[in-house]
């Protein structure tokens, strides 16, 4: 089974600063997907194939990486991107998701 | 438009049996699998096994012993059936779809299901 280890588990950001959440994975994993989960809602598709936003997806985000290593970038941060950011890969089975990054607005 | 909604019991009692029901519309199940992914409260998403659209089960090992997952094409829906809960099984059951290059493109509401007695 693939691991996928997110760094950081919480952060705060302010309006306008970039952030960028690491996801990690126990072996390499042809790409990665994202998903963003706010409080009483399910999941969003939000990043697919490593880097391609999916629909609706402000163009402020983007996702890059191969290999073990991955990430999720905001460029400039605003009050609505405050949620919950999972990483999942289907490389291998089982799908496996890491354990969540939650983004908070400072 | 595609859609998915699960639904089922909202209490179990520990030892029984879960039976969800995820009732698609918008698509075909002959042509796109369906996966059944649960998140206990509070915490993160876990995989629990898919329908292939040729009828194909997979699970997830840590589940496996446990867990059935079977569909009626013909009602347009997939079950899931889960023995001996406990109370670490009490989480917001979700069935989800792909679209696209998205492997979880579309998600029901999902559904508690807690276990107590």
């Amino acid at each position: 089974e693939i691991v996928l280890t997110q760094s950081p588990t919480t952060i705060a950001a302010s309006p306008g600063e970039k952030v960028t959440i690491t996801c990690r994975a126990s072996s390499s994993v042809s790409y990665m997907y994202w998903y963003q989960q706010k409080p009483g809602a399910s999941p969003k598709p939000w990043i697919y194939d490593t880097s391609k936003l999916a629909s609706g997806v402000p163009n402020r985000f983007s996702g890059s990486g191969s290999g073990t290593s991955y990430s999720l970038t905001i460029n400039t941060m605003e009050t609505e991107d405050a949620a919950t950011y999972y990483c999942q890969q289907w490389s291998s089975t089982p799908l496996t998701f890491g354990s969540g990054t939650k983004l908070e607005i400072k | 438009q595609v859609q998915l909604k699960e639904s089922g019991p909202g209490l179990v009692q520990p030892s029984q049996t879960l039976s969800l029901t995820c009732t698609v519309s918008g698509f075909s199940l002959m042509d796109y699998s369906v996966h059944w992914v649960r998140q206990p409260p509070g915490k993160g998403l876990e995989w629990m096994g898919r329908m292939k659209y040729d009828g194909d089960t997979y699970y997830n090992s840590a589940l496996k012993s446990r867990l059935s997952i079977s569909r009626d094409t013909s009602k347009s829906q997939v079950f899931l059936k889960m023995n001996s809960l406990q109370t670490e099984d009490t989480a917001i059951y979700y069935c989800t779809t792909r679209g696209g290059y998205n492997p979880f493109a579309y998600w029901g509401q999902g559904t508690l299901v807690t276990v107590s007695s």
